[in-house]
């Protein structure tokens, strides 16, 4: 696609209830990330994936938290069990390699706004 | 590890005036790129501008440019001719290649005011 996409843009959920938040990387990149941004604060990284693998996922914060990336394409990060200080903004980005240089800028989502009540 | 500083949480300035945005790296990696974005109120975090560690030359953007000071390992942003649209949040990041991948890492942002 022209640019990255997210899914969806806004979900508000209950307290214990699983999400999945979808990201759809712009046609062929290989490096897909996940981050989140808590309220008036900076990227906090979650997890990387280069192809199908994901080579760091140092940046999870708990096991409830977990990501696929199917065919090289669309990724899927899964919070189960939300709690309310899951709440925040998830970007996920995408480049078209693994090294970032002047062809390989990471280009990011509007994000998915996720409320935890 | 590899660490972004952003010393100026909030900045002012009127509109057509020049700003600048500091930030500062720390990095043990003689390879690395170092990025600026804009987050405006909608949330999208937008590419602005680009600069590698073996660029001799600042980078330049139409009214973005990057003063890189590798020496003092600082990569300000310097938004020339201000308009009222550049108000925003502006994040300064930096990656490593290592290993043959990567992880962006970001600062904590500015947040910049154009006011009439």
């Amino acid at each position: 696609g022209a640019g990255v996409s997210q899914s969806p843009s806004n979900k508000v959920t209950e307290k214990g209830k699983d999400v999945e938040l979808r990201c759809d990387p712009i046609s062929g990149h290989t490096a897909l990330y996940w981050y989140r941004q808590s309220l008036g604060q900076g990227l906090e990284f979650l997890i990387y994936f280069q192809g199908n693998s994901a080579p760091d996922k140092s940046g999870l914060p708990s096991d409830r938290f977990s990501a696929e990336r199917t065919g090289g394409s669309v990724s899927t990060l899964t919070i189960q069990r939300t709690q309310q200080e899951d709440s925040a903004v998830y970007l996920c980005a995408s480049s078209q390699g693994a090294w970032a240089g002047i062809g390989n800028t990471i280009y990011f989502g509007e994000g998915s706004w996720l409320t935890v009540v | 590890a590899q660490k972004i500083t952003q010393t100026q949480p909030g900045m002012f300035v009127q509109e057509k005036e020049a700003v600048t945005l500091d930030c500062t790296y720390d990095t043990s990696d003689q390879s690395y790129g170092l990025f600026w974005y804009k987050q405006p109120s909608s949330g999208e975090m937008i590419f602005l501008i680009y600069q590698g560690s073996y660029d001799e030359q600042n980078a330049t953007e139409g009214r973005y440019s990057l003063n890189f000071q590798k020496a003092r390992k600082s990569a300000n942003l310097v938004i020339s001719a201000s308009q009222l649209g550049d108000s925003a949040m502006y994040f300064c990041a930096m990656s490593v290649a290592s290993g043959g991948s990567y992880i962006p890492t970001f600062g904590r942002g500015t947040s910049l005011i154009v006011h009439p």
